[in-house]
């Protein structure tokens, strides 16, 4: 099956740095979505981003699907960033990577 | 619009009991997808329904099992539970293949 590969495994921050989280995926995908998991388990959606670059506040991601990768951005960190980043791709099922864990210090 | 909703939140059961969570979807979404997080395993993919179909299915035992009624609602079990069982359970609906949205999940402890 498809793996899905993120990058850096975990991440510390001064608050109002900039970061970049990388997602690696072995073979063309129809979907690809950025999570954010809070410490009680939701999963908030970020982007739905199956090729091409979006922006939202803060945050943005480009997806070279050709390239089979995507990327993550957060500039000017909060501490309420905080959290693990999930990358999710789907050919048939959904397959998550195992995550960025973000913590930002004031 | 109101999101996913999962049902109980929390849940403490003993081994070899069986349970049933259940999972209400985004109103007009007709797939409902279910996934385990355990700290060893990470998010890992059960099962898809659409239109009460069985649409895709992930490498779990039998024990895993899931149906879909006719308002999308959609519940799973577990039989004979084991201790590596307590995990977070996730729903998520979308449209067919499409954005994913979640709910908040239903805790699982195995005693």
């Amino acid at each position: 099956g498809i793996q899905v590969e993120q990058s850096p495994p975990d991440l510390i921050l001064q608050e109002g740095a900039n970061s970049t989280l990388r997602c690696n995926f072995s073979d063309s995908v129809n979907n690809l979505q950025w999570f954010h998991q809070n410490p009680w388990g939701q999963l908030i959606n970020l982007f739905y981003i199956p090729s091409g670059t979006k922006q939202n506040g803060r945050l943005s991601a480009t997806t070279v699907a050709t390239e089979r990768y995507s990327l993550l951005y957060i500039s000017s960190s909060q501490t309420t960033d905080s959290g693990v980043y999930f990358c999710a791709v789907q050919v048939h099922d959904m397959r998550f990577g195992a995550g960025t864990r973000l913590t930002v210090k004031p | 619009k109101a999101g996913v909703t999962q049902t109980p939140r929390y849940l403490i059961k003993t081994r070899g009991q069986q349970v049933t969570l259940s999972c209400s979807p985004i109103s007009g979404h007709r797939s409902v997808s279910w996934y385990q997080q355990t700290p060893g395993q990470g998010l890992q993919f059960l099962f898809e329904y659409f239109s009460e179909t069985q649409r895709n299915k992930g490498n779990f035992p039998g024990r895993f099992s899931g149906r879909q009624f006719s308002n999308s609602r959609s519940e799973m079990n577990v039989s004979t539970l084991e201790l590596g069982d307590s995990a977070l359970y996730l729903c998520a609906s979308s449209l067919p293949y499409n954005e994913q949205f979640f709910g908040p999940g239903t805790r699982l402890t195995v005693l």
